[in-house]
């Protein structure tokens, strides 16, 4: 069975800095799918960036941009030039492919100071 | 536009009662998924369903039911058997060989 590890809680990062947030995860399986979504507090789920286990590039979109070191089972985020609207909880997540349910980490708490 | 419809936003429950989340997409996607969250923690799979009139259990069936009549619905009926229903429920799909999952706005639930 898969498993998501977020080991961050919470982070408070300066507006305009990078941002990197951690995840880490255990498979046996060679064929996956990763994931980060961004959690506002009004509680919808808003999906960021997708990484697969065969992309040999990191994935890239926009502001975010996915650290993927296959060998170390890592998939961080990272955001740069963070603005206000960045605060949010973020979830790492993980599918198998051929069965596309997410398992979750517990999330990351992040929140831009001005 | 496309996408899925949580409905209510707000649920309040007397215990002993049971109650059913309605979930609607018109993506066309053949995956949906219902999560829970609680306070402080991640998402949490009760069920899913790959196909219309199939569904399987998920990490925290119990408790739950749900039905999948219509490729457009897949509804959650939160049972008097859940010891501790209260919790935000998050309704979600996908396509079934896709990436990412799209989800509903949630209904928070309360049991009084």
């Amino acid at each position: 069975a898969q498993k998501i590890t977020q080991t961050q809680p919470g982070m408070f990062v300066q507006e305009k800095e990078a941002v990197t947030l951690d995840c880490t995860y255990d498979t046996s399986d060679q064929s996956y799918g990763l994931f980060w979504y961004k959690q506002p507090s009004s509680g919808e789920m808003i999906f960021l960036i997708y990484q697969g286990s065969y992309d040999e590039q990191n994935a890239t979109e926009g502001r975010y941009s996915l650290n993927f070191q296959k060998a170390r089972k890592s998939a961080n985020l990272v955001i740069s030039a963070s603005q206000l609207g960045d605060s949010a909880m973020y979830f790492c997540a993980m599918s198998y492919f051929g069965n596309e349910k997410l398992t979750f980490g517990t999330g990351t708490r992040l929140t831009i100071i001005p | 536009d496309g996408g899925i419809t949580q409905s209510p936003k707000y649920l309040f429950r007397k215990e002993g009662q049971n109650v059913t989340l309605s979930c609607e997409q018109n993506l066309n996607h053949d995956a949906m998924y219902w999560y829970r969250q609680d306070p402080g923690q991640g998402l949490r799979l009760i069920y899913y369903s790959q196909i219309v009139n199939d569904f399987q259990k998920g990490d925290i069936a119990e408790g739950y039911s749900v039905s999948r009549e219509k490729k457009e619905s897949f509804p959650l009926t939160v049972t008097s058997a859940q010891k501790n229903p209260t919790a935000f429920y998050l309704c979600a799909s996908s396509m079934r060989r896709g990436n990412e999952a799209f989800f509903g706005q949630g209904t928070r639930l309360t049991v009084v």
